[in-house]
């Protein structure tokens, strides 16, 4: 079966713009959680949703958003883009959000804030 | 203190040699534990998950938890070049949120 889909793959914005990025999990699949991977930062949590509603959130800035559609679709969005930005953007999600699952993550979108 | 500590590596093992990852955390109510496996320019791959105390072995993989001293770690058996990759340590603490170590960047030397 098709695995978690991330689009798009790379994207270059410029400090300012805002951007949208996209997940589609495995079919099946109702949670769907966002990390952020920097080489100094490693993986760091930025939110998860669940039946269409944000469950959890990293200590995120505000300009960090997110939100996920009937069909278990995620976008996540990030305004007003600064240069710390730039990172590996992870999509993951899980059947359910009980403790005895793991999570399959996507192959990311690589973010360059110029 | 972070949630998830692990060795800061590099692990550097000769082919055929046993690797041996370790990680901590810091919420005695933590319940879930996971290891990932990240190979340079991929995403995470899940290759073990443990809840209960004790050991659990899949192929040359060995994860052991212990639940009283907040401890996980990973072993992997004869190691070949193809296991060399940076390894996540992710544990659930919280129903909706998942925290992942720094890593520990593996080489196994042919």
């Amino acid at each position: 079966k098709a695995g978690v889909t991330q689009t798009p793959r790379y994207l270059i914005k410029t400090r300012g713009q805002q951007v949208t990025l996209s997940c589609s999990p495995i079919s099946g699949h109702r949670s769907v959680s966002w990390y952020q991977q920097t080489p100094g930062q490693g993986l760091q949590f930025l939110f998860e949703y669940f039946s269409e509603t944000q469950r959890n959130k990293g200590n995120f800035p505000g300009r960090f958003s997110g939100r996920q559609f009937s069909n278990s679709r995620s976008e996540m969005n990030v305004s007003t883009l600064e240069l710390g930005d730039s990172a590996l953007y992870l999509c993951a999600s899980v059947m359910t959000p009980g403790q005895d699952y793991g999570y399959t993550f996507g192959s990311g979108t690589r973010l360059t804030v110029v | 203190q972070k949630e998830v500590e692990q060795n800061s590596g590099p692990l550097s093992v000769p082919e055929g040699a046993i690797a041996s990852l370790n990680c901590t955390y810091s919420d005695r109510g933590s319940q879930s534990f996971f290891w990932y496996r990240q190979y340079s320019g991929k995403s995470p791959e899940l290759i073990m998950s443990i809840y209960s105390n004790g050991d659990k072995e899949d192929g040359r993989f060995t994860a052991q938890l212990n639940k009283a001293s907040q401890y996980v770690s990973l072993l992997i058996r004869d190691s070949q070049p193809s296991d060399s990759a940076t390894y996540l340590c992710a544990v659930k603490k919280a129903r909706y949120k998942l925290s992942f170590g720094a890593g520990t960047t593996v080489t196994v030397r042919a």
